[in-house]
């Protein structure tokens, strides 16, 4: 069935830092993938999606690209920032419902 | 923007009790979520319903069950509440796309977090 794995976490870097969060997945079809952010104390937010192999989703100076052949939909960002710490959760959807990751918490040290 | 509001940010019980969890969105969404959260666990779906009247178990169904009489209202129903209930309950929306699969995101509320004494 489809899956999604996402590196574990915690994930602490110092502000500045070059992020990556690593996803992969496993689906029939083509999925379309979405990455997730959590704030503490809140729900789920959109941060960015992709609906096709080699689209490359951004927001926020965030940035993932679809990739098919390595079934893989990994987080980036340049410079991360001590706001930028949440959870973040990939998850791709499937005809019925969405299938979400683990999650990765994320700590920025000033 | 979509909004999706949940009735309560913190709701204490007690064990026993009939306990219910109101979710309402604004954007016309035919489809409609609940999940738990708990640490360790990630998001664990309880129902959904693709549109009124309709409903769908997920993953974790028991103990609960979930009510859908109106487009924009999704409610979650725990029958006899017990202290391994207690949790964070997260509700979420998103449009139906096409016929063969959506997709489009979810779309979530803030959450609500559930104390059973």
């Amino acid at each position: 069935g489809n899956s999604v794995t996402q590196m574990e976490g915690p994930v602490t870097l110092s502000e500045e830092a070059f992020l990556t969060i690593n996803c992969t997945y496993t689906a029939t079809g083509y999925p379309s993938l979405f990455w997730y952010v959590q704030y503490p104390g809140e729900g789920l937010q959109l941060l960015l999606k992709a609906t096709k192999a080699d689209d490359k989703g951004s927001n926020k100076g965030f940035e993932a690209t679809y990739r098919k052949e390595t079934t893989s939909f990994h987080l980036e960002k340049g410079s991360v920032q001590v706001s930028d710490s949440a959870v973040y959760f990939c998850a791709l959807s499937s005809a019925s419902k969405i299938i979400f990751g683990s999650g990765t918490r994320l700590s920025i040290r000033p | 923007d979509v909004k999706v509001t949940q009735s309560s940010r913190y709701l204490v019980k007690r064990t026993g009790e009939k306990v219910f969890l109101e979710c309402v969105q604004d954007m016309d969404h035919e489809n409609m979520f609940w999940y738990r959260q708990d640490p360790g666990l990630g998001l664990r779906l309880i129902y959904f319903s693709y549109d009124v009247k309709m409903k769908e178990k997920g993953d974790i169904p028991e103990g609960y069950s979930v009510s859908r009489e109106k487009k924009e209202r999704f409610s979650l129903i725990l029958e006899s509440a017990s202290t391994n209930q207690t949790s964070m309950y997260l509700c979420a929306s998103r449009s139906s796309g096409t016929a063969y699969g959506s997709n489009q995101p979810q779309h979530f509320g803030d959450g609500t977090r559930l104390s059973i004494l």
